[in-house]
């Protein structure tokens, strides 16, 4: 059974803290996204993986993939407030139409 | 024009209403996608068109009915729901489907119609 595991689920930081979101998918892929959702709201693209090895940076976060360990991380430098939102990766699966998504990872950072 | 615009934001219907939900995308976008999203839930994808045909349906009840009447336009008609069925209805686009070899990948998503059924 295809799954895309995050953790954590809930994430509570406080702001200036580093961390990092775990993405773990059981099927053969290449190719893998990160967004960010505010509550209510739609997904918002943040990183897209196409490479073993690739590696994105925008501002406090970074994103790398490791498509032999079927692994993605999210890491957060120095948190602030307003990264306060819920964090999906996505996968796609090797030769179909598929896009799925991780089980989602929400992030709250304190002062 | 790098939008993925759905209509309606919000709507409301009983369970014996007939409605419809629209996504339209003009960026020449040969793969769309629908998705439920509940609440503190992950995106579930319901189906994928793929060059307007239907090329993945993932069990998805037949109160729901997707159409894809041409290249940028994306409808899903509702019929009989249950009240269980509202939530964010998520439209998605993306330059060739998965299975295209050596393509541009990934997507954009529209803002969703929230539905809700009473």
């Amino acid at each position: 059974e295809l799954k895309v595991e995050q953790n954590p689920l809930f994430l509570s930081m406080q702001e200036g803290k580093n961390y990092t979101i775990y993405c773990n998918y059981s099927t053969t892929s290449d190719r893998l996204y990160w967004y960010r959702q505010d509550p209510g709201k739609s997904l918002e693209s943040l990183f897209v993986l196409l490479s073993n090895g690739a590696v994105k940076q925008e501002g406090r976060l970074m994103a790398s993939l490791d498509t032999k360990a079927r692994l993605s991380t999210l890491h957060i430098t120095a948190a602030v407030h307003d990264l306060s939102a819920t964090y999906f990766c996505a996968v796609d699966i090797w030769d179909t139409d598929k896009l799925i998504f991780g089980t989602g990872t929400r992030l709250q950072v304190f002062p | 024009d790098t939008e993925v615009t759905q209509t309606p934001k919000h709507l409301v219907m009983g369970m014996t209403n007939k409605k419809s939900l629209k996504c339209e995308q003009h960026m020449g976008h040969r793969a769309m996608y629908w998705y439920k999203q509940k609440a503190k839930k992950p995106p579930e994808l319901m189906f994928v068109y793929s060059y307007e045909k239907l090329s993945i349906n993932e069990s998805v009840p037949s109160r729901f009915s997707p159409e894809c009447p041409n290249s940028s336009l994306l409808n899903l008609h509702l019929h009989a729901l249950q009240p269980e069925d509202s939530a964010l209805y998520l439209c998605a686009s993306s330059p060739l489907p998965g299975t295209a070899k050596g393509g541009i990948y990934g997507y954009t998503f529209g803002s969703g119609t929230r539905l809700t059924v009473v």
